[in-house]
């Protein structure tokens, strides 16, 4: 079972629409989740950081996450063009510093 | 956004040839990374650094050597180039471990 799976996509979404993106890790020791987004030939960039249960709420951003089973998602509210890029979900494990990447979903929203 | 660079950007080199990668932070992060991204697998660890001449393997360190003289740079070396390793090449710093890892801006490597 690989550590982090996200589905590859592509997820293809009207502009406006809301946009789910879905990661379940492996590892019940971890403790930090983290989205990334990566536009085509750039570096990943942070969109949302979460550590505890529930929801974060970052304008149009909203992390969910739920330890018990492993899972944590980001939807994405008004979608526009300009968040058509390759989301990334990254799982900090325990007391190690380093973060083990999902594959990423290549997301399009559609004007 | 986090201070960190990376040189060369691009570069072309032969099959054989040994190559040195360089990350260059300004924000006194204690972490250090070196990943490689490849179609279809994502972003794979090759070694991190926890402090000065502190480094550690990932899960795809075969063929990669690191050394980490000063906190601010932490420079990856191809012993002898091999044509799998052409990847993109990402370098990362963290503060602290469950913090915010910040990326540089990638060195897209070529080995011909």
């Amino acid at each position: 079972q690989k550590e982090v799976e996200q589905n590859s996509g592509p997820l293809s979404v009207p502009e406006g629409a809301i946009a789910s993106l879905n990661c379940t890790y492996s590892d019940r020791v971890s403790q930090s989740f983290f989205w990334y987004r990566q536009y085509s030939g750039k570096s990943p960039e942070l969109i949302m950081s979460i550590y505890s249960n529930g929801d974060k709420e970052d304008g149009r951003f909203t992390a969910q996450l739920n330890k018990a089973s492993q899972y944590v998602s980001l939807l994405i509210r008004d979608s526009q063009p300009s968040d058509s890029a390759t989301y990334l979900c990254a799982v900090n494990r325990g007391s190690q510093g380093n973060l083990i990447f999902g594959k990423g979903t290549k997301l399009s929203v559609k004007p | 956004d986090a201070g960190i660079t990376q040189s060369p950007r691009h570069k072309v080199t032969e099959t054989g040839t040994p190559v040195t990668l360089r990350c260059h932070q300004t924000e006194n992060h204690r972490y250090m990374y070196w990943y490689r991204q490849d179609p279809g697998h994502g972003l794979r660890l090759i070694h991190y650094s926890y402090g000065v001449k502190d480094t550690d393997k990932g899960e795809v360190s075969d063929g990669y050597s690191v050394s980490r003289s000063k906190t601010e740079d932490f420079l990856l070396t191809l012993e002898s180039a091999t044509s799998s390793q052409t990847s993109v090449y990402f370098c990362a710093s963290q503060q602290g471990a469950g913090n915010t890892i910040y990326f540089g801006e990638g060195s897209w490597l070529t080995v011909v």
